[in-house]
């Protein structure tokens, strides 16, 4: 199975600064076509977790532009460009490369 | 709007049975592949199984292979997830997801159902 590290585990983050989260995958995403088999999902407090970005750097529907995801490979990051208070929660990535799909352990973040 | 609608959850005896629903509303219901994520108390997400819009392919977690079975009845707009011979590491929160097609997997959810809860224990 890949499995999937994500870096930090918790980051405090101040309101309207940028702020950032790692993912590694133990085996590269990237597909010959040219598309990297990863997703990133946000899970806020209380709720059920949603759909931030798919291949890697796409934004699903909705979700705001101050998110951007990046990488290729094995290296791949999640940028939130100015933190809202509305951002808290734990995010989490996922390869769908190769069966079975696996999550990372999740990295919680929280305002200072 | 799409909705997912989880159903079914309860405590249940450790070797026991229990039996999943998730109502789909909101969506063209046999166009989508479904998936069951759990997520135990306090811990990580997983992945549990997903079913083809047909309900011809399944795939599920080598945790549960032989021992849950996922379904779906396209005429009644619903998902199901057959658990048996329950653990107590099978208590989690389960969710029901609806595939994502822009990502080409099935495994891309878009759309996640409030979660039932499955508390295994004697």
């Amino acid at each position: 199975d890949i499995v999937m590290t994500q870096s930090p585990l918790s980051l405090p983050v101040t309101p309207g600064e940028p702020a950032s989260i790692s993912c590694r995958s133990s085996q590269s995403l990237l597909h010959s076509n040219g598309h990297n088999y990863l997703d990133w999902y946000l899970q806020k407090p209380g709720q059920s977790p949603q759909l931030l970005i798919y291949l890697g750097s796409n934004r699903a529907s909705g979700v705001p532009d101050r998110f951007s995801g990046s990488g290729s490979g094995t290296d791949f990051t999640l940028k939130i460009s100015r933190v809202e208070a509305e951002d808290v929660g734990v995010y989490y990535c996922r390869q769908v490369r190769q069966d079975p799909p696996t999550f990372g352990p999740g990295t919680k973040v929280n305002i200072k | 709007e799409v909705q997912l609608l989880e159903s079914g959850g309860g405590l249940v005896q450790p070797g026991g049975s229990l039996r999943l629903s998730c109502a789909a509303s909101g969506f063209t219901f046999s166009s989508y592949a479904m998936n069951w994520v759990r997520q135990a108390p306090g811990k990580g997400l997983e992945w549990v199984s997903t079913i083809s819009g047909s309900g011809s392919h399944t795939y599920n977690a080598d945790s549960v292979k032989g021992r849950f079975t996922i379904s779906r009845d396209n005429s009644k707009n619903t998902l199901y997830l057959q658990m048996n011979s329950l653990r107590a590491d099978d208590t989690a929160v389960y969710y029901c997801a609806k595939d994502f097609p822009g990502s080409g997997s099935y495994y891309t959810v878009d759309f996640w159902g409030q979660g039932t809860l499955v508390t295994v224990s004697s």
